[in-house]
């Protein structure tokens, strides 16, 4: 069992919007900032999104992110055959003194 | 370019040690934190253990304490992941990656990973 909540998979034809929520508590995204990481089949993951909101270059900004109070969520607009990977989000624990992720979600591009 | 390149990954019987190393290059080792994150086949991402710049802080997933230490060679630039009492439920791609700061912080992240190295604990 995850200390941050994800739905276990998400999916979307091309072009469309999706979201994926990751929720967790006081003591992780409650409190600090939320990273997403996108792990595509046979590669290493990869950082989508940093400190809530931010988009390390040459990730395109058809990927966004927020988070409000204890929930955080991931925005992809303009889905491409591409985006088919499993994502994930972390945040720091103050409770469990570590870095905690969610279990990931896989996106399927239909 | 930033390179980590994993090893020392293989087939161990339970309760047998195991040590992973983690060469870097491309960066100043010493101007950052690393980490061990670890993918069990057909699970997700579990972060393992991260050690500041210089080796004096350590942190670790509350279930791997005590049986696992992480520990850094900055003349090396290498990290390593000492494994004791190996169990099957070890069995996972061990990643190693960078963190963006050189101390461990909460605002923070991991910029860049290795490829992994696959650990297998049977009889």
């Amino acid at each position: 069992q995850s200390v941050l909540t994800q739905p276990p998979s998400a999916s979307g034809t091309p072009g469309q919007r999706v979201t994926i929520s990751c929720s967790g508590s006081t003591s992780n995204i409650g409190s600090n900032t939320i990273n997403w990481y996108q792990h595509l089949p046979g590669m290493a993951p990869k950082v989508l999104i940093y400190g809530n909101d931010q988009r390390p270059s040459g990730v395109p900004d058809r990927f966004s992110a927020s988070k409000s109070g204890t929930s955080a969520s991931l925005a992809i607009n303009g889905l491409q055959s591409e985006d088919e990977a499993d994502y994930y989000c972390a945040a720091w624990d103050d409770s469990l003194n570590g870095w905690v992720f969610g279990g990931g979600t896989k996106l399927t591009v239909l | 370019q930033v390179r980590l390149v994993e090893s020392g990954g293989g087939v161990v019987q339970p309760g047998r040690s195991l040590r992973l190393s983690c060469a870097a290059s491309g960066f100043t080792f010493t101007n950052y934190a690393m980490h061990w994150v670890r993918q069990a086949p057909g699970k997700g991402l579990e972060w393992v253990a991260v050690i500041s710049y210089d080796g004096r802080n350590t942190y670790y997933a509350d279930p791997l304490k005590g049986r696992f230490t992480i520990s850094r060679d900055n003349a090396k630039n290498t990290v390593y992941l000492q494994m004791n009492s190996l169990r099957p439920e070890d069995t996972a791609l061990y990643y190693c990656a960078r963190d963006r700061n050189v101390m461990v912080v909460a605002a923070s992240f991991f910029d860049y990973w290795g490829q992994g190295t696959l650990v297998t604990v049977s009889s």
